[in-house]
């Protein structure tokens, strides 16, 4: 079973390049997500789809968008990066039902370097 | 806003030790919490999720309670392996939102 899956797993930019970031599950969850990872400082969301055709900023967005282009695919897109974005990036995906009390599963990761 | 700290930030520990990695958040205003584990340069791996009615929830030897009034959650690992070794996060999905907030992990090594 593939889960979630996140291409590239790694990226290398330099200063004012653009990117985007995939990420794809093969659950039939409605709600997907976008986290940094940063070293002591755990996950943070960057953004999160809770349906298909909505999309809602998290804790961290600027220098971030994203596209739901289904059920299946949520991307992010970097404009023009910058060093602080240097960051580990993770996509996740959960079935919100009613009470949100599902599980979330998430995607290898992507290791990404801006110099 | 809610806050996920977890105590300690690493742990190293003899095989075959029983040990508790600590969880604690802000509001108590949550759906359920989730424990995860991660492994270097890997991703998450959910280990345990309990749901905000429940006290406990068991897994093989992983152990996890969630005391919502005092917004605390323990990970009870029994006779630790070299193969626990990895990062454990908490996180917490709070009631009103889609938002799942993350403690910054403790990072257990268990030594043969």
């Amino acid at each position: 079973n593939a889960g979630v899956t996140q291409t590239p797993k790694f990226q290398v930019l330099k200063t004012g390049q653009s990117m985007t970031l995939q990420c794809a599950q093969d659950m039939n969850h409605n709600s997907m997500y976008w986290y940094r990872q940063d070293p002591g400082m755990g996950l943070r969301l960057i953004y999160y789809s809770a349906s298909e055709g909505t999309t809602d900023k998290g804790e961290v967005p600027n220098g971030y968008n994203v596209s739901r282009l289904n059920k299946r695919e949520f991307s992010l897109r970097l404009e023009s990066a910058a060093p602080s974005q240097t960051s580990v990036y993770f996509c996740a995906s959960s079935e919100a039902g009613p009470n949100m009390n599902t599980e979330a599963f998430f995607g290898q990761g992507t290791r990404l370097t801006v110099v | 806003k809610q806050e996920v700290t977890q105590i300690p930030a690493a742990l190293s520990v003899p095989e075959g030790e029983n040990l508790v990695l600590n969880c604690s958040f802000t509001d108590s205003a949550i759906y359920n919490l989730q424990w995860f584990r991660q492994d270097p340069g890997k991703g998450l791996t959910s280990l345990l999720l309990i749901q905000s009615s429940q006290r406990e929830q068991t897994s093989g030897r992983l152990n996890a309670s969630l005391d919502k009034s005092s917004g605390r959650s323990t990970l009870y690992i029994a006779a630790s392996q070299p193969g626990d070794s990895a990062t454990y996060l908490c996180a917490v999905r709070n009631t009103g939102g889609f938002k799942t907030i993350f403690g910054a992990g403790t990072r257990l090594f268990v030594k043969a």
